[in-house]
């Protein structure tokens, strides 16, 4: 699986839209975009994934560039609930997700 | 639908001692994984199982022992504990098929004395 490229934190003020990028510049035409977030030590939850097109659910929306070659997960009105650590990775189609490799994350601190 | 579920939260071990962490799942998923955590950093993959009667090794294997008898449980063993073997354990399970995302327990906090 393609390795993934974060930043190590960020802070964004409370009600204003989170913007948290990764890089995955030799992502295969394959593999998709996931994202995770870690709250407060708790076990990793899942947030949203795409392919290639923007995807958008309750929880946040993922801009794909067009070269795939990286993307942002958007909150769009950031609470402080949502401090965390986000996790992005990249996964092939079809494969054991338990093998995915998690880097550091960008810990999100969002302050009132 | 309880999802995945680990047991104990948090366990203190003296070094040599040996000690199983238990996961279990009811979502009826194939693929179980272990993470541990260190302080301040990522998660990475101790085993993982596509299925019961299947284990594999992860990035840090040395140490522990899984198997897997039935789809629900991936028991975590720790054949004789090291300091360095103090962490927080996730466990996690998915689907097999697709771009099905992994589900993640809340973790045993471990620490070895």
């Amino acid at each position: 699986d393609a390795k993934t490229t974060q930043p190590t934190s960020m802070d964004c003020a409370e009600g204003r839209a989170a913007n948290l990028p990764c890089n995955h510049s030799t992502i295969s035409g394959n593999e998709y975009v996931y994202w995770y977030r870690q709250i407060h030590s708790q076990g990793p939850q899942y947030i949203i994934h795409g392919l290639k097109n923007n995807e958008t659910n309750e929880m946040a929306s993922l801009i794909i560039t067009e070269d795939r070659k990286s993307s942002t997960l958007i909150l769009p009105h950031a609470t402080l609930r949502d401090t965390a650590v986000y996790y992005c990775i990249v996964r092939v189609f079809n494969t054991n997700a338990g093998k995915s490799t998690f880097g550091d994350g960008t810990t999100l601190t969002v302050k009132p | 639908n309880a999802g995945v579920t680990q047991t104990p939260k948090f366990q203190v071990l003296k070094t040599g001692q040996s000690m199983t962490l238990q996961c279990a799942q009811d979502m009826n998923h194939e693929y179980m994984s272990w993470y541990r955590q260190d302080p301040g950093m990522g998660l990475r993959l101790i085993h993982y199982s596509v299925g019961a009667g299947i284990t594999d090794q992860g990035e840090v294997p040395n140490g522990y022992n899984v198997s897997r008898s039935t789809t629900e449980d991936f028991p975590l063993r720790l054949l004789s504990a090291a300091p360095s073997q103090t962490s927080v354990y996730f466990c996690a399970s998915s689907l097999g098929q697709g771009n099905s995302p992994l589900h993640f327990g809340n973790g045993t906090r471990l620490t070895v004395t």
